[in-house]
């Protein structure tokens, strides 16, 4: 089982929708992270939360859209997404944003119609 | 910039056998190095990093790494090969500096099957 906890586990929605992907973690890691990754490929950085606030924005389409509520959540909103944007969305923490290893959710397979 | 190679696409050992997942890396500064296993279905799974100290670090699941700063190598190893390791495999690196904090460069990948 892992310590990260991503919801939906799959989803299916179309073009012109409104879905938002979910992450959890209590670990007390300060640090959170969004990936997308296609098959056999290496993820891709998206965003990056460092205690609550946006570190990192990988110029990352603004229908992607990242919220962070507090230190345990991470979310990710999602509307008017493309066909391009199936892919696995991984979810990922770590204690800091130095040298920590990141602990990864098993992610949300994102089909797009 | 900070970049990291995985030579090869797919490495395939006999059960019982040594295996080598190769890894080389580029950074400016110091490197902060990592290996991550991924099973089909799953998200990635930490095996062991690289900071400071000894060259040789050792990992989950009877993995471990060598360092070699003069080569930019962190290849994974393991003495005896499982089934249960077939996966695929990714190295990282990460720099510490201000402006890039927090983003890990992964390597391609590598599909690591072990035959019985």
């Amino acid at each position: 089982d892992t310590e990260v906890t991503q919801t939906p586990k799959h989803l299916v929605m179309g073009m012109t929708n409104k879905k938002s992907l979910k992450c959890e973690q209590h670990m007390g890691h300060r640090a959170m992270y969004w990936y997308k990754q296609k098959a056999k490929k290496p993820p891709e950085l998206m965003f990056v939360y460092s205690y609550e606030k946006l570190s990192i924005n990988e110029s990352v389409p603004s229908r992607f859209s990242p919220e962070c509520p507090n230190s345990s959540l991470l979310n990710l909103h999602l509307h008017a997404l493309q066909p391009e944007d199936s892919a696995l969305y991984l979810c990922a923490s770590s204690q800091e944003i130095s040298n920590q290893p990141q602990h990864f959710g098993d992610g949300t397979r994102l089909s797009i119609l | 910039a900070q970049s990291v190679a995985q030579p090869e696409d797919q490495v395939n050992v006999a059960e019982g056998n040594p295996l080598t997942v190769k890894c080389t890396y580029s950074v400016s500064g110091n490197p902060y190095l990592f290996w991550y296993v991924q099973y089909p279905n799953r998200g990635l799974q930490f095996l062991l990093k690289y900071i400071t100290g000894d060259n040789l670090v050792k990992g989950s699941y009877g993995f471990e790494a060598e360092f070699n700063k003069s080569q930019t190598s962190f290849h994974l190893k393991k003495p005896s090969a499982l089934v249960s390791d077939s996966a695929l495999y990714f190295c990282a690196v990460r720099e510490f500096h201000n402006t890039n904090a927090g983003k890990s460069t992964f390597g391609d990948g590598t599909t690591l099957t072990v035959k019985p």
